[in-house]
């Protein structure tokens, strides 16, 4: 069955960096892309990205740009999230998602909290 | 962008009652290969959200025929008929035909009275 299983949560400091991973299973990794969705606390889904895990070329919704680094190991069908420069307004879960227009299925999400 | 707007943005639904759920985008959402790239997600309390339909009203696999989705254009529905405990979270609608950037609904929660 197809599955996208999260590392674990993240308690970092502001300016440093967190790199969350995404390990999906169940079908050919490089068939389907990558979505990267954030949720702050108690709020609502904001889409970051997607990255096209034939090429490895990531794509970033505005408000992304600059700190925010997709990437893949295809090897391993793994997928990463690098934030760079912490802040605390980055503290949220961090959702791995399959399909480009599909989001049909999910990783259990990752919580990063940033806090000094 | 396209803004998803979801009224109400909250629901108190007794047991075994029906509820619906509206989505309006701020513009047409029929894509020029004639679908409509209209999704919903239920999000229960802890868990990350899971597709219950998608392409406006095809239900994925394992969800209850309680739920339906419908609608076209600009205007989309949710409907959960009979209303079981399980359902109470918040419910998104997400459009995927106008992007970048994907574009979701502000959620609406539902509980039970």
């Amino acid at each position: 069955q197809v599955q996208l299983v999260q590392s674990g949560s993240e308690l970092k400091k502001p300016g440093a960096s967190v790199k969350v991973s995404c390990k999906a299973s169940g079908y050919s990794f490089t068939n389907y892309a990558i979505n990267w969705v954030r949720q702050a606390p108690g709020q609502g889904l904001e889409w970051m990205g997607w990255i096209h895990t034939n090429t490895g070329n990531p794509s970033y919704a505005q408000g992304f740009r600059g700190r925010f680094v997709f990437s893949l190991d295809t090897s391993v069908s793994t997928a990463y999230l690098q934030i760079s420069i912490l802040k605390a307004e980055d503290t949220a879960v961090y959702y791995c998602v399959r399909g480009l227009v599909d989001f049909d299925y999910w990783g259990q999400g990752t919580l990063v909290t940033v806090f000094s | 962008d396209v803004v998803m707007t979801q009224s109400p943005l909250s629901l108190h639904v007794t047991l075994g009652q029906s509820a619906s759920i509206s989505c309006r985008s701020s513009q047409s959402l029929v894509y020029s290969d004639g679908n409509t790239y209209l999704n919903w997600f239920q999000q229960r309390p802890g868990q990350s959200p899971r597709r219950l339909i998608y392409k406006v009203s095809k239900r994925d696999s394992g969800v209850p025929d309680r739920f339906s989705g419908s609608g076209s254009g600009t205007d989309f529905t949710l409907k959960i008929s009979r209303v079981e405990a399980e359902d109470v979270g918040v419910y998104y609608c997400m459009q995927g035909t106008h992007w970048p950037p994907f574009t979701f609904g502000p959620g609406t929660k539902v509980d039970i009275k």
